[in-house]
């Protein structure tokens, strides 16, 4: 059973321009939703979190969305960098320390 | 600060071939898990660390998977025998502790099972 779901594998976007990563989820006890950032040959790197308290968290030109009605979270990048193009995962913490993780969606930032 | 290391980054083996992966936290963290992550999915958790205990190891194929974190710093990762499906590459990550939804993750290890 698939809890956290990225139905976009791959999003192509122009420098500038604003990134919006996408993220479904089913389990109503998730506290907490997690995005992070993947490089090829290294670790995922944390990016952002929010509560399941909130709907809205920022940091510099990271924001993340959460509605709980819709069970949906989504990543906006603006302005998008060639730096950004990466694989994004979300992540969703129901218990203390289990994360379960999206498949992960291509970014890439054409200059 | 140091983050998280994890030794080796690659390795070869061959099916029924034993092998381990080492990890060291950031130091001071308490919570310790191991993740295995499949081409083209999200990392799934194997078992999770607080201190040197096992908190949760639900999902961890326990015939040929073990794990230990003597002292509550290190910890190894053996699967014996290994099978082809465990072509993956296993991370390590660690969290202050298990109240703290912030995990950091190490660079990987890629294991080729042929």
């Amino acid at each position: 059973d698939q809890q956290v779901k990225q139905n976009s594998p791959s999003l192509s976007v122009q420098e500038g321009r604003i990134s919006i990563l996408n993220c479904d989820y089913t389990n109503s006890m998730f506290d907490y939703f997690l995005w992070y950032k993947k490089y090829p040959a290294e670790g995922p790197t944390f990016l952002i979190s929010i509560s399941s308290i909130k709907d809205k968290n920022e940091d510099g030109r990271f924001t993340v969305f959460l509605n709980k009605s819709a069970k949906h979270l989504s990543l906006h990048i603006v302005p998008s960098q060639p730096g950004d193009s990466a694989v994004y995962f979300c992540a969703a913490r129901a218990s203390y320390g289990k994360l379960t993780f999206g498949q992960g969606t291509i970014l890439t930032v054409h200059p | 600060e140091a983050g998280v290391a994890q030794s080796p980054r690659y390795k070869i083996i061959e099916k029924r071939q034993s092998v381990a992966f080492w990890c060291n936290p950031i130091s001071g963290h308490a919570t310790l898990y191991w993740y295995q992550q499949i081409l083209g999915q999200g990392p799934k958790l194997l078992i999770q660390f607080q201190n040197n205990g096992v908190v949760d190891d639900s999902q961890l194929p326990k015939d040929r998977f073990s794990a230990e974190r003597l002292k509550g710093v290190d910890s190894t990762l053996k699967i014996q025998p290994a099978k082809l499906e465990d072509s993956a590459v296993y991370l390590c990550a660690s969290s202050f502790s298990r109240e703290q939804e912030t995990q950091y993750f190490g660079p990987g290890t890629r294991l080729l099972v042929l």
